[in-house]
Protein backbone atom coordinates (compact mmCIF):
# COMPACT_ATOMS: atom_id res chain seq x y z
CA UNK A 1 0.00 0.00 0.00
CA UNK A 2 1.69 3.31 -0.98
CA UNK A 3 0.91 5.61 1.76
CA UNK A 4 0.79 9.36 1.74
CA UNK A 5 1.64 11.30 5.40
CA UNK A 6 0.56 15.39 5.18
CA UNK A 7 2.49 17.97 7.47
CA UNK A 8 1.20 19.24 9.96
CA UNK A 9 -2.16 17.63 10.23
CA UNK A 10 -3.17 21.19 12.17
CA UNK A 11 -2.57 24.72 11.57
CA UNK A 12 -3.74 27.86 12.82
CA UNK A 13 -2.77 31.11 11.67
CA UNK A 14 -3.52 35.29 11.31
CA UNK A 15 -5.21 36.36 8.55
CA UNK A 16 -2.23 37.95 6.18
CA UNK A 17 0.13 34.98 7.58
CA UNK A 18 1.88 32.49 4.88
CA UNK A 19 1.75 28.77 5.05
CA UNK A 20 3.56 25.35 3.51
CA UNK A 21 1.74 22.36 3.47
CA UNK A 22 3.63 19.31 2.91
CA UNK A 23 2.42 15.72 1.51
CA UNK A 24 5.35 12.91 1.54
CA UNK A 25 5.86 9.60 1.00
CA UNK A 26 8.86 6.78 -0.05
CA UNK A 27 6.40 5.89 -3.10
CA UNK A 28 6.43 7.24 -6.73
CA UNK A 29 3.24 8.49 -8.19
CA UNK A 30 1.74 8.99 -11.06
CA UNK A 31 0.21 12.09 -10.24
CA UNK A 32 -0.46 14.16 -7.17
CA UNK A 33 -4.11 16.19 -6.39
CA UNK A 34 -4.90 18.60 -3.83
CA UNK A 35 -8.61 19.14 -2.77
CA UNK A 36 -10.17 21.30 -0.23
CA UNK A 37 -13.13 20.19 1.98
CA UNK A 38 -15.32 22.17 3.74
CA UNK A 39 -17.43 21.15 7.14
CA UNK A 40 -21.00 18.83 5.71
CA UNK A 41 -19.33 18.70 1.82
CA UNK A 42 -16.94 16.49 -0.21
CA UNK A 43 -13.48 17.20 -1.03
CA UNK A 44 -13.52 19.26 -4.38
CA UNK A 45 -9.77 19.18 -6.68
CA UNK A 46 -7.50 22.26 -6.52
CA UNK A 47 -5.39 20.96 -8.78
CA UNK A 48 -3.31 18.16 -10.43
CA UNK A 49 0.27 18.03 -11.03
CA UNK A 50 1.96 15.38 -13.37
CA UNK A 51 5.58 16.41 -14.30
CA UNK A 52 8.15 16.00 -11.98
CA UNK A 53 9.40 19.35 -11.41
CA UNK A 54 6.25 20.57 -11.99
CA UNK A 55 4.94 24.03 -10.08
CA UNK A 56 0.99 25.24 -10.48
CA UNK A 57 0.13 29.02 -9.63
CA UNK A 58 -3.76 29.12 -8.84
CA UNK A 59 -4.10 33.16 -7.64
CA UNK A 60 -2.16 33.04 -3.81
CA UNK A 61 -2.10 29.19 -3.86
CA UNK A 62 1.49 27.84 -5.25
CA UNK A 63 1.38 23.51 -5.87
CA UNK A 64 4.97 21.85 -6.67
CA UNK A 65 5.44 18.49 -7.39
CA UNK A 66 8.92 17.19 -6.28
CA UNK A 67 11.40 16.32 -8.85
CA UNK A 68 11.02 12.26 -8.13
CA UNK A 69 7.27 12.37 -8.02
CA UNK A 70 6.87 11.48 -4.53
CA UNK A 71 6.03 14.77 -2.66
CA UNK A 72 4.22 17.84 -3.30
CA UNK A 73 3.80 20.95 -1.32
CA UNK A 74 0.69 23.71 -1.09
CA UNK A 75 2.10 27.10 -0.59
CA UNK A 76 -0.63 29.53 0.52
CA UNK A 77 0.46 33.76 0.30
CA UNK A 78 -1.97 36.09 2.41
CA UNK A 79 -3.86 33.47 3.66
CA UNK A 80 -7.74 34.60 4.01
CA UNK A 81 -10.22 33.43 6.69
CA UNK A 82 -11.84 32.25 3.29
CA UNK A 83 -9.04 29.26 3.19
CA UNK A 84 -10.32 27.96 6.13
CA UNK A 85 -11.13 24.14 5.69
CA UNK A 86 -9.66 20.86 5.50
CA UNK A 87 -6.62 20.46 2.84
CA UNK A 88 -5.89 16.86 1.36
CA UNK A 89 -3.16 15.95 -1.22
CA UNK A 90 -3.92 12.14 -3.28
CA UNK A 91 -1.72 10.05 -4.92
CA UNK A 92 -2.52 8.42 -8.33
CA UNK A 93 -1.78 5.28 -8.80
CA UNK A 94 0.24 4.20 -12.54
CA UNK A 95 -2.80 1.92 -13.23
CA UNK A 96 -4.93 5.14 -13.27
CA UNK A 97 -7.31 3.19 -11.18
CA UNK A 98 -6.74 4.54 -7.24
CA UNK A 99 -6.08 7.20 -5.10
CA UNK A 100 -4.18 7.09 -2.06
CA UNK A 101 -5.27 10.30 0.17
CA UNK A 102 -3.36 11.88 2.55
CA UNK A 103 -4.57 12.30 6.40
CA UNK A 104 -5.27 16.34 5.65
CA UNK A 105 -4.03 19.29 7.04
CA UNK A 106 -6.97 21.39 8.55
CA UNK A 107 -6.21 24.84 8.47
CA UNK A 108 -8.22 27.63 10.35
CA UNK A 109 -7.61 31.67 9.30
CA UNK A 110 -7.91 33.82 11.94
CA UNK A 111 -9.25 37.59 11.37
CA UNK B 1 -26.46 20.33 -12.18
CA UNK B 2 -26.44 16.76 -9.72
CA UNK B 3 -23.27 15.95 -10.24
CA UNK B 4 -22.95 12.93 -7.63
CA UNK B 5 -26.48 12.26 -5.29
CA UNK B 6 -26.18 10.11 -1.94
CA UNK B 7 -28.51 9.47 0.16
CA UNK B 8 -29.48 9.12 3.25
CA UNK B 9 -27.17 12.21 4.36
CA UNK B 10 -27.78 10.77 7.97
CA UNK B 11 -28.23 7.26 9.08
CA UNK B 12 -28.16 5.49 12.75
CA UNK B 13 -28.12 1.32 12.67
CA UNK B 14 -28.18 -0.90 15.29
CA UNK B 15 -25.36 -3.57 15.25
CA UNK B 16 -26.05 -6.50 13.18
CA UNK B 17 -28.28 -4.61 10.83
CA UNK B 18 -28.38 -3.90 7.47
CA UNK B 19 -28.49 -1.48 4.76
CA UNK B 20 -27.19 0.07 1.41
CA UNK B 21 -26.21 3.62 0.66
CA UNK B 22 -26.86 4.67 -2.50
CA UNK B 23 -24.69 6.52 -5.11
CA UNK B 24 -26.33 7.97 -8.73
CA UNK B 25 -24.24 10.37 -10.94
CA UNK B 26 -25.71 11.98 -13.66
CA UNK B 27 -22.33 12.37 -15.49
CA UNK B 28 -21.57 9.59 -17.28
CA UNK B 29 -18.56 8.54 -15.84
CA UNK B 30 -17.28 5.26 -16.43
CA UNK B 31 -15.20 5.30 -12.63
CA UNK B 32 -16.65 5.72 -9.45
CA UNK B 33 -15.67 4.59 -5.96
CA UNK B 34 -17.05 4.54 -2.51
CA UNK B 35 -14.29 6.28 0.54
CA UNK B 36 -14.64 6.07 4.08
CA UNK B 37 -13.24 9.36 6.01
CA UNK B 38 -12.26 9.30 10.15
CA UNK B 39 -10.38 11.80 11.96
CA UNK B 40 -7.19 11.41 11.48
CA UNK B 41 -7.43 8.97 8.76
CA UNK B 42 -7.89 10.85 5.68
CA UNK B 43 -10.04 9.15 2.98
CA UNK B 44 -9.57 5.83 2.72
CA UNK B 45 -10.93 3.45 -0.55
CA UNK B 46 -13.73 0.61 0.27
CA UNK B 47 -14.40 -0.54 -3.66
CA UNK B 48 -14.10 0.83 -6.71
CA UNK B 49 -15.65 0.37 -10.26
CA UNK B 50 -14.20 1.42 -13.99
CA UNK B 51 -16.86 0.24 -15.57
CA UNK B 52 -21.00 -1.21 -15.15
CA UNK B 53 -20.10 -4.61 -14.28
CA UNK B 54 -17.11 -4.22 -13.08
CA UNK B 55 -15.88 -3.57 -9.44
CA UNK B 56 -12.79 -4.33 -7.40
CA UNK B 57 -11.50 -4.24 -3.73
CA UNK B 58 -9.62 -1.25 -2.49
CA UNK B 59 -7.85 -0.83 1.08
CA UNK B 60 -10.83 -1.44 3.43
CA UNK B 61 -13.41 -3.56 1.93
CA UNK B 62 -14.32 -6.48 4.45
CA UNK B 63 -17.95 -5.97 5.58
CA UNK B 64 -18.96 -4.00 2.29
CA UNK B 65 -20.31 -5.01 -1.00
CA UNK B 66 -20.86 -3.21 -4.12
CA UNK B 67 -22.44 -4.03 -7.76
CA UNK B 68 -22.60 -1.70 -10.76
CA UNK B 69 -25.45 -2.69 -12.72
CA UNK B 70 -25.96 0.99 -14.50
CA UNK B 71 -23.27 3.58 -15.47
CA UNK B 72 -24.92 5.85 -13.36
CA UNK B 73 -25.83 4.08 -9.93
CA UNK B 74 -23.07 2.51 -7.57
CA UNK B 75 -24.67 1.53 -4.57
CA UNK B 76 -22.65 0.21 -0.81
CA UNK B 77 -23.91 -2.28 1.04
CA UNK B 78 -23.51 -3.42 4.94
CA UNK B 79 -24.09 -6.44 5.21
CA UNK B 80 -23.85 -6.80 8.94
CA UNK B 81 -23.02 -3.18 10.54
CA UNK B 82 -20.37 -2.87 12.99
CA UNK B 83 -19.61 0.03 15.52
CA UNK B 84 -16.55 0.25 13.42
CA UNK B 85 -18.14 0.86 10.71
CA UNK B 86 -19.40 4.26 12.09
CA UNK B 87 -17.92 6.94 9.57
CA UNK B 88 -18.48 9.79 6.98
CA UNK B 89 -18.94 7.91 3.53
CA UNK B 90 -18.01 9.47 0.61
CA UNK B 91 -18.93 8.20 -2.90
CA UNK B 92 -16.60 10.04 -5.94
CA UNK B 93 -17.12 9.54 -10.04
CA UNK B 94 -14.35 10.40 -12.26
CA UNK B 95 -14.30 10.77 -16.05
CA UNK B 96 -11.10 9.96 -16.85
CA UNK B 97 -8.11 7.73 -15.87
CA UNK B 98 -7.11 9.27 -11.98
CA UNK B 99 -3.59 9.36 -13.13
CA UNK B 100 -3.71 11.54 -16.26
CA UNK B 101 -6.78 14.34 -16.53
CA UNK B 102 -9.12 12.56 -14.16
CA UNK B 103 -10.22 14.14 -11.01
CA UNK B 104 -13.05 12.65 -8.52
CA UNK B 105 -16.24 14.61 -8.05
CA UNK B 106 -17.75 13.67 -4.71
CA UNK B 107 -21.09 13.24 -3.24
CA UNK B 108 -21.80 15.38 -0.22
CA UNK B 109 -21.28 12.21 1.88
CA UNK B 110 -23.57 9.82 4.71
CA UNK B 111 -22.84 10.33 8.44
CA UNK B 112 -23.51 6.42 9.15
CA UNK B 113 -23.51 5.78 13.20
CA UNK B 114 -23.71 2.27 14.51
CA UNK B 115 -24.56 1.70 17.96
Amino acid sequence: TQLLEQSPQFLSIQEGENLTVYCNSSSVFSSLQWYRQEPGEGPVLLVTVVTGGEVKKLKRLTFQFGDARKDSSLHITAAQPGDTGLYLCAGAQTSGSRLTFGEGTQLTVNP
Amino acid sequence: NAGVTQTPKFQVLKTGQSMTLQCAQDMNHEYMSWYRQDPGMGLRLIHYSVGAGITDQGEVPNGYNVSRSTTEDFPLRLLSAAPSQTSVYFCASSRARLDRAGKLFFGSGTQLSVL
